[in-house]
């Protein structure tokens, strides 16, 4: 089967930096995504690696080790705007891309 | 440009009725999504079209049928509404396949079945 696993929920402090993991099976890979997603709203796109290594987008990270089937995103200096839910998604087989559950990041004061 | 819209925002149904979700793009995308999303599960992908003319079932696809009317727009109809498929429904595109997946995603639609 396919499957995407990660955690349900983080809780990090203003300023500090939190890393989201995420582990993967699936037949096939083409590459791994984060998206982000307000309370009510729709998932944005936030960053894609194809190919191992960390890729940096200001203070938004994100690393993938395709030997290990594993990848994380990284925020740094965290605001409180920071608080909402993260997916990660693969895409597969035939193109169709699976979502993790999402993890729910709390940004405290 | 307005990106991706759905329409209606908000519906409520009662059990066996059948309505349709509306989805359009005005990027010029080639390909897109239908996903549900229900707390705890993530999205799940209801059915896709990789391209204008060409559908294909996702994770989820019982219940529901689509049409890919032209580039711009996909719809997604429930024939006979189950409460099963009270959720949220967001459309999705992407402007090439097999490259760089960044999914467009539309306001969605937050559908009650009674």
């Amino acid at each position: 089967g396919q499957s995407l696993e990660q955690p349900s929920e983080v809780t990090a402090v203003e300023g500090a930096i939190v890393q989201i993991n995420c582990t993967y099976q699936t037949s096939g890979f083409y590459g791994l995504s984060w998206y982000q997603q307000h309370d009510g709203g729709a998932p944005t796109f936030l960053s894609y690696n194809g190919l191992d290594g960390l890729e940096e987008k200001g203070r938004f990270s994100s690393f993938l080790s395709r030997s290990d089937s594993y990848g994380y995103l990284l925020l740094q200096e965290l605001q409180m705007k920071d608080s909402a839910s993260y997916l990660c998604a693969v895409r597969g087989v035939s193109f169709k891309t699976i979502f993790g559950a999402g993890t729910r990041l709390f940004v405290k004061a | 440009n307005a990106g991706v819209t759905q329409t209606p925002k908000f519906q409520v149904l009662k059990t066996g009725q059948s309505m349709t979700l509306q989805c359009a793009q005005d990027m010029n995308h080639n390909s897109m999504y239908w996903y549900r999303q229900d707390p705890g599960m993530g999205l799940r992908l209801i059915y896709y079209s990789a391209s204008e003319g060409t559908t294909d079932k996702g994770e989820v696809p019982n219940g529901y049928n689509v049409s890919r009317l032209n580039k711009r727009e996909f719809s997604l109809r429930l024939e006979s509404a189950a409460p099963s498929q009270t959720s949220v429904y967001f459309c999705a595109s992407i402007p090439h396949e097999g490259v760089l997946d960044t999914q467009y995603f539309g306001p969605g639609t937050r559908l009650t079945v009674l």
